[in-house]
């Protein structure tokens, strides 16, 4: 059964840094791109970025572009999102989510706020 | 990137209605796409996958068809557990988009 796990989120000031964690299990992690979607608070579902399996490419949502930047270390079958620079509009529920064999599998979702 | 325009934004229903939700997309995603549930609180649940394959668990009530550009979500009888907003989601390409959503409301 295939799992994904977020971890990291919580809350920082404006200007801030954080580092987002999506422990995977259950599937071949390499051959895989992974994602991170977000929601805003009473707002719909937001893509923020993905790689592909190797993570030799990335992509990113233009609201992101610059500021956050996608990882993962496929020894340890982990998805990262660094956040530099964070907004008040970060401000969102972050899920960690991949498509496998076309079906698409989606984590709990970390919480991230920035605030003052 | 794929738009997808869904449909209506706001549906007021009763148990026991069939109820229908459509999906547009900007371009041809052929049947890379998804369909979710989400309660306040909760993180999507995934209801149909290839625009028409029940996810394992979902009730027999919920259908999803289409290709190409438009795709329909129906639920044949409503049922008070349903009442929630739904999601369509485009994953043609590492780009993915989303619908704005459906609130399904008494």
């Amino acid at each position: 059964e295939i799992h994904l796990l977020e971890s990291g989120g919580g809350l920082v000031q404006p200007g801030g840094s954080l580092r987002l964690s999506c422990a995977a299990s259950g599937f071949t992690f390499n051959s895989y791109g992974m994602s991170w979607v977000r929601q805003a608070p009473g707002k719909g579902l937001e893509w923020v970025s993905a790689l592909s399996g190797s993570g030799a490419t990335t992509y990113y949502a233009d609201s992101v572009k610059g500021r956050f930047t996608i990882s993962r270390d496929n020894s340890k079958s982990t998805q990262y999102l660094q956040m530099n620079s964070l907004r008040a509009d970060d401000t969102a529920v972050y899920y960690c989510a991949t498509t496998v064999m076309g079906v698409n599998y989606w984590g709990q979702g970390t919480l991230v706020t920035v605030s003052s | 990137d794929v738009q997808m325009t869904q449909s209506p934004s706001t549906l007021s229903a009763s148990v026991g209605d069939r109820v229908t939700i459509t999906c547009r997309a900007s371009e041809s995603i052929s049947t890379y796409l998804a369909w979710y549930q989400q309660k306040p609180g909760q993180a999507p649940k995934l209801l149909i996958y290839k625009a028409s394959s029940l996810e394992s668990g979902v009730p027999s009530r919920f259908s999803g068809s289409g290709s190409g550009t438009e795709f329909t979500l129906t639920i044949s009888s409503l049922q008070p557990d349903d009442f929630a907003t739904y999601y369509c989601h485009q994953h043609k390409n590492y780009f993915w988009t989303f619908g704005q959503g459906t609130k399904v409301e008494i």
